[in-house]
């Protein structure tokens, strides 16, 4: 069974600009959380989709969105990039429920210059 | 959901046990522990959970105390590759987990 997918692995981009990170969750999975994780600093909870709707939010600008679509893959959109926004974002999926454990992809790299 | 404490690093010889704490002392009685484990710049790999009960898996065990302040991951034949950041969270609903800055374990050979 496939895991967790991301794409793409690394991403460049410089400052002021938009950038859209993609996640396709397990299969059978219907909700997809994104974290930050910035070098040296642990991982940080952005947003939760289940079912295309937004459940829950971090403690992150509104320039950090997403949506997910009707077959549960998701899209991250960062908008006027910053260079803090450098950091490892990941995706995770779980079946839903609110006890259902999470499955991590492996990450994609941005990089803002 | 409940804080957790981990030591910042440990040690581990190869082919020996690795046991793992974590102290959650604040959790409540229907949080789970977590663990999960980084390696380097890689995505983080689910381990094990539980509640009350102790559980084991084929990676690891996981020892929770009766009172439930506080756990041990065991991971009985630690390798070469289990060297990794080791994350214990206390969750009742996983719509974010909280994690720490967990144990970084070094398996030696």
């Amino acid at each position: 069974e496939a895991g967790v997918t991301q794409s793409p692995t690394h991403l460049i981009k410089t400052r002021g600009q938009q950038a859209t990170l993609r996640c396709s969750p397990i299969s059978g999975h219907t909700s997809v959380y994104w974290y930050q994780q910035a070098l040296g600093l642990g991982l940080q909870f952005l947003l939760w989709y289940d079912e295309g709707e937004e459940r829950n939010r971090g403690n992150f600008p509104p320039r950090f969105s997403g949506r997910q679509f009707p077959n549960y893959s998701s899209e991250l959109n960062v908008n006027a990039l910053e260079l803090e926004d450098s950091a490892l974002y990941l995706c995770a999926s779980s079946l839903g429920g609110a006890t259902d454990t999470q499955y991590f992809g492996p990450g994609t790299r941005l990089t803002v210059l | 959901d409940a804080k957790t404490t981990q030591p910042p690093s440990m040690d581990c010889a190869e082919g020996r046990a690795a046991n793992l704490p974590c102290n959650h002392s604040t959790i409540s009685g229907n949080e789970y522990v977590y663990w999960y484990r980084q390696i380097h710049s890689q995505g983080p790999q689910y381990i094990i959970h539980g509640l009350k009960n102790n559980e084991t898996n084929e990676m690891a065990s996981l020892i929770i105390t009766e009172d439930r302040k506080s756990s041990t991951l065991i991971l009985p034949h630690a390798t070469l590759r289990d060297t990794a950041v080791y994350y214990c969270i206390a969750a009742y609903n996983t719509d974010k987990l909280i994690f720490g800055t967990g144990t970084r374990l070094q398996v030696f050979p």
